[in-house]
């Protein structure tokens, strides 16, 4: 099994359209959670981060994390066609090595 | 904000030949660095990490002979793949870090390498 889950998509949504992602986690030492932005052939964005459970927003984004079910979500709202690109999510537990999510690919149509 | 500099962003070399490649911190000095590897719709896969001034610690799996990290500043860290194969093509990103935590870590574009 592996550390992170994320389904890798790809989720096709129009425009103005509320989009959820989501990743599972096994490993309950996780602190950290970070949601990237990758555009094709680009290093990954930094959307996102949050410590421990709770929500956390962004103008158009929101990041939530449930410990008790290891289980992180982002959501995107009025989503739009610049927003198409591969969202990865990571965790930690602070001072080790980030584990990636497989990444979900998304394409917002006009 | 925090910028990563990494070049080239896209090398072909010949089989048996070695390629350097840089990633600079261009506004914050970076104590730590970090190089990926990424396969298409696979995830990020670290290589290294290295701290300015010491040896890079490897992940396991990764040839650290192959696989050349030099950290010589606060700004700069290269990563030399050396006598590469076709094998070693692929998307290699570096990310600095401010401080020890790997939550302040800022990635680089991304080097996509094609060996021949």
């Amino acid at each position: 099994q592996k550390e992170v889950e994320q389904d890798p998509g790809p989720l096709s949504v129009p425009e103005g359209a509320i989009v959820s992602l989501n990743c599972t986690y096994s490993n309950s030492a996780f602190q950290y959670f970070m949601w990237y932005r990758q555009y094709s052939r680009k290093g990954p964005e930094l959307l996102m981060y949050t410590y421990s459970s709770g929500n956390k927003e962004d103008g158009r984004f929101t990041a939530q994390v449930d410990k008790s079910s290891k289980y992180i979500s982002l959501f995107i709202r009025d989503s739009q066609p610049s927003d198409s690109a591969t969202y990865l999510c990571a965790m930690s537990g602070g001072t080790d090595k980030l584990i990636f999510g497989t990444g979900t690919r998304l394409q917002v149509f006009p | 904000g925090a910028v990563v500099s990494q070049h080239p962003s896209r090398v072909i070399c010949k089989s048996g030949t070695s390629v350097k490649i840089e990633c600079r911190s261009l506004d914050f000095q970076a104590t730590t660095m970090f190089w990926y590897r990424q396969f298409p719709k696979q995830s990020l896969m670290l290589m290294a990490t290295s701290n300015e001034g010491s040896k890079a610690t490897y992940e396991q799996g990764v040839e650290k002979d192959k696989f050349l990290i030099n950290h010589a500043s606060l700004t700069l860290s290269t990563l030399t793949v050396t006598s590469a194969h076709p094998e070693d093509s692929s998307f290699y990103i570096c990310s600095a870090s401010k401080g020890a935590w790997n939550t302040e870590a800022f990635f680089g574009q991304g080097t996509r390498l094609t060996v021949v």
